[in-house]
């Protein structure tokens, strides 16, 4: 069975911190995803890298980073919280587009 | 612009009927179609999938049928049963560009005892 961990399962910051996400897969899964579930908007991609040290934006990018080193690990960045980021973070990872993504249980992020 | 639409956001149901959730996309380069099922607190969980060479794919009591000029699709559960009750989502993929999934704005189904 896969298994895509999620370091955190709820986390609560301040506005202006610096905030890690932390994602690893088992599966050595090439493609690794990092959504944001907001209720009404359903799930919307941020970043999602193919291969190791490669990234691409998605269609909310904007105030988030990510980074990944190793194939097993994605890591979401927020350079600067605020409020508007508070939500429910979704990492997620697959080895070929025609294959279901395989999703962890979420991270609830509020930004204080 | 909503590339993947899901036009009701709730959905009530006896238990023992059917479910039938819908799903309407705009993209005709979309090839791959799926359905995921997402209990509170917890991560989506992948249901089951549809390629557009198919019309329709089974798996218990989930049936997936995808009607390729109207660009539209469907899920339905039989019978329902209350674990059932969950929010739905479904999303597509064009496989032969990018890795990205493009969702729904799901479904919540409640299934009534």
């Amino acid at each position: 069975d896969v298994k895509v961990t999620q370091s955190s399962r709820y986390l609560v910051k301040r506005t202006g911190e610096k905030v890690f996400l932390e994602c690893v897969q088992d599966m050595d899964h090439e493609n690794m995803f990092w959504y944001r579930q907001d209720p009404g908007l359903g799930l919307r991609l941020i970043y999602f890298s193919y291969d190791v040290k490669m990234k691409e934006k998605g269609d909310i990018p904007e105030g988030y980073s990510v980074s990944r080193e190793k194939k097993e690990r994605f890591s979401l960045i927020l350079e600067s919280a605020s409020t508007n980021q508070t939500s429910m973070y979704l990492c997620a990872s697959h080895r070929h587009s025609n294959q279901p993504q395989h999703f962890g249980d979420g991270t609830r992020l509020s930004i204080l | 612009d909503q590339q993947v639409k899901q036009n009701s956001p709730s959905l009530s149901v006896q238990e023992g009927r059917i479910s039938i959730l819908n799903c309407d996309y705009t993209n005709s380069m979309f090839d791959y179609f799926l359905w995921y099922k997402k209990y509170p607190a917890e991560g989506p969980t992948f249901l089951i999938s549809i390629s557009s060479i198919k019309d329709k794919n089974e798996d218990g009591r989930f049936t997936v049928f995808l009607n390729k000029s109207a660009k539209h699709l469907s899920l339905h559960i039989v019978p329902s049963q209350p674990g059932d009750s969950a929010v739905y989502f479904c999303a597509a993929s064009d496989t032969s560009g990018t890795y990205k999934y493009i969702f729904g704005t799901g479904t919540r189904l409640k299934v009534l005892a």
